[in-house]
């Protein structure tokens, strides 16, 4: 069935760091990829996505690109701020017809300033 | 607009009482999807709602959880005798249709079973 890996958290980074978070994928067909982000007491939101191969998302500063060569949509951000402290849910949906998204679990992000 | 809604956004019950958590998705959306998430885990699909198909219940843990949609609006999701290990966030999403579509959340319910 269908995957998502994610980078074990937490990640702690100063602000003005560079971010990666890592995610690959195993997936039938062809799926769309997803970035949500998780604030503290709230639920998720839609960071980014990209629905077909080399396409790139990005919002806030953030980017992501749909690698189907390796299988990956890592995400990163030039420089990190305080605000981004966070969960980041990396997720695949409407792979081999199927419309249950799959969800990786979870990276938190913690920024000091 | 109005996002996803729940209720109770916190819940605390004693082992073996059943409990009923209430989501109220967006207008319009057709798509409904329960998960649950316990600390530090990521998201446990339980079941999926769209438009007036049968439900998919594939990921509900055991018997002792249902849901229910009304047409395309609120939904319920009811877990009976409840469990120390039933403890966790439960999410509600909706969205406009398939899989494809981007999933707007709910703020959850903090279930807590002593």
């Amino acid at each position: 069935g269908d995957s998502v890996t994610q980078m074990e958290g937490p990640v702690t980074l100063s602000e003005e760091a560079f971010l990666t978070i890592n995610c690959t994928y195993t997936a039938t067909g062809y799926p769309s990829l997803f970035w949500y982000v998780q604030y503290p007491g709230e639920g998720l939101q839609l960071l980014l996505k990209a629905t077909k191969a080399d396409d790139k998302g990005s919002n806030k500063g953030f980017e992501a690109t749909y690698r189907k060569e390796t299988t990956s949509f890592h995400l990163e951000k030039g420089s990190v701020q305080v605000s981004d402290s966070a969960v980041y849910f990396c997720a695949l949906a409407a792979s081999g017809g199927s419309y249950i998204p799959t969800f990786g679990r979870g990276t938190s992000l913690i920024v000091h300033p | 607009g109005a996002g996803v809604s729940q209720s109770p956004s916190n819940k605390v019950t004693e082992k073996g009482k059943d409990v009923e958590l209430r989501c109220d998705p967006i207008s319009g959306h057709t798509a409904l999807y329960w998960y649950r998430q316990r600390l530090g885990q990521g998201l446990e699909f339980l079941i999926y709602f769209q438009g007036n198909s049968a439900p998919d219940k594939s990921g509900l843990p055991s018997d002792r959880f249902s849901a229910e949609r009304t047409g395309e609006s609120v939904s319920t999701l009811t877990i009976q005798r409840t469990q120390q290990e039933d403890s966790a966030v439960y999410l509600c999403a909706s969205s406009l249709g398939t899989g494809f579509d981007e999933q707007y959340f709910g703020p959850g319910t903090r279930l807590t079973v002593t």
